[in-house]
Formats: structure tokens, sequence, C-alpha cells
């Protein structure tokens, strides 16, 4: 078990291009969160999967973004013509629903830059 | 809307001593879970502790302990004799909806350890 792995671990990009990240979780982990945390705060929900299901999205993610998990497996998050304002550090998380209690592992991070 | 609001953006400690974080949180709900997490410098974000809303007795681990005071929604963490490996920014998050809810997050304290 290697944990909950991102990649890229730092992508920069120029205003108005898309992104694309991608998220493994750790295997067997049938729920899957995305955050966003920006400089000086904590990390921000985005988003989260159970199993292909995506099941609540928040307020934060505006139709710039898009995410999916085929087959309940890995996680992409993609952002449309990227704005300065969405340069922050996107975090996933999984874990596993058994009992009345689930421990979100978190991943490195993916650390964006728009220029 | 629940919110988890940390007064305490940088905190310092010596090495070996006790340091006190705090952290308030405000729901309506009375079964959540609350938790501190850790994030060390240019690594992933890992679990230190939790405390289940229903139980009265506060959670400890090793060297971390809580101070649960559910009437004034209050949540401190407790580090007994700090080390180095301590230093890091520890964030307090509450679990809405039981068990299965995503995180929120309050802004953080960065801890520092001085040898």
């Amino acid at each position: 078990d290697t944990g909950v792995s991102q990649n890229p671990r730092h992508k920069i990009t120029k205003r108005g291009q898309n992104v694309t990240f991608r998220c493994d979780p750790i295997s067997e982990h049938n729920r899957l969160y995305w955050y966003r945390q920006t400089l000086g705060q904590g990390p921000e929900f985005l988003t989260y999967f159970q199993n292909e299901a995506q099941l609540e999205k928040s307020r934060l993610l505006s139709d710039r973004f898009s995410a999916e998990r085929p087959k309940g497996s890995f996680s992409t998050l993609e952002i449309q013509r990227t704005e300065q304002g969405d340069s922050a550090m996107y975090l996933c998380a999984s874990s596993l629903t058994r009992g009345i209690y689930n421990e979100q592992f978190f991943g490195p991070g993916t650390r964006l830059t728009v220029l | 809307a629940q919110t988890v609001t940390q007064s305490q953006p940088e905190m310092s400690v010596q090495e070996a001593e006790t340091v006190t974080l705090s952290c308030t949180y405000d729901t309506s709900e009375s079964d959540y879970y609350l938790f501190w997490y850790k994030q060390p410098p240019s690594r992933q974000m890992i679990l230190v502790i939790r405390q289940e809303a229903y139980k009265q007795q506060n959670a400890t681990e090793n060297r971390f302990s809580v101070n649960f005071q559910k009437a004034a929604k209050s949540f401190s963490l407790k580090i007994s004799d700090s080390q180095l490996g301590d230093a890091a920014m520890y964030f307090c998050a509450f679990q809405e909806g039981g068990s299965q809810g995503n995180l929120i997050f309050g802004k953080g304290t960065k801890l520092s350890v001085k040898p």
C-alpha cells in the first residue's frame, strides 16, 4: 500500500489554458474527495465520489471545474480556462466506508500556478 | 453552516515542553467528529487524533491529547514533550453528517519547535 498518489505534483500554466490532475486512491477505498488549499488557508471541500458516483459538489466548484472517477478507481479533476484565482494546492483524499467511522487519507497534492 | 476557527496563526514551543493549540467550532448537529491534522512542510497531511462527539472521554494518542468541551464547542490539542519533528501546520477539522461527510477545516496554526 503506497498511499494516495497525485500527479503531477506541480503544474504551471498560462491563464486560459486547461489543466487536468489525477488522483490514485488507496486501493479498495470507495470514497474519494477533492479539496483546494490556498495560501494561508485550510483545505476547502470541492467534491466527493462514492465509487464512480459524484455525490456532492461544493459551490466552490464552478462550471469550469469537472471531476470524474471512471470505474470507481482513479479520479481526474479538470479546470477549463484557468484563471489566476485558481492558483492553489489541490488535495485528494480517500477513505473506506466501513463501520461508523472512515478516516480520510490525503495525497501530497498538486500545486497549480496560473500565470 | 458549520465553521471551524483557529485563533492562533502561529505558536512556538521549546523542545520537550508542552504546547496547547486552540480550536472552536460552530454547529447545530449533535453527532459529529472532530480531528486534528498535521501538515509538515511540503509533505502530505496526516491524522493526529480524532474525537467522537458522543464520547465524553477526551481522546489520547501517545504525546497528543485533546480537551473536548462540547457545550463550549471547544476542541484544543495538547502536545506533550514536544519534538523537533512536531513542527508543522496543524489543522482542526469538523466532519458533518456523522462519519460520512466531507471535512471542514480551520485556517491552521503554524507550530515551531525550538531546540
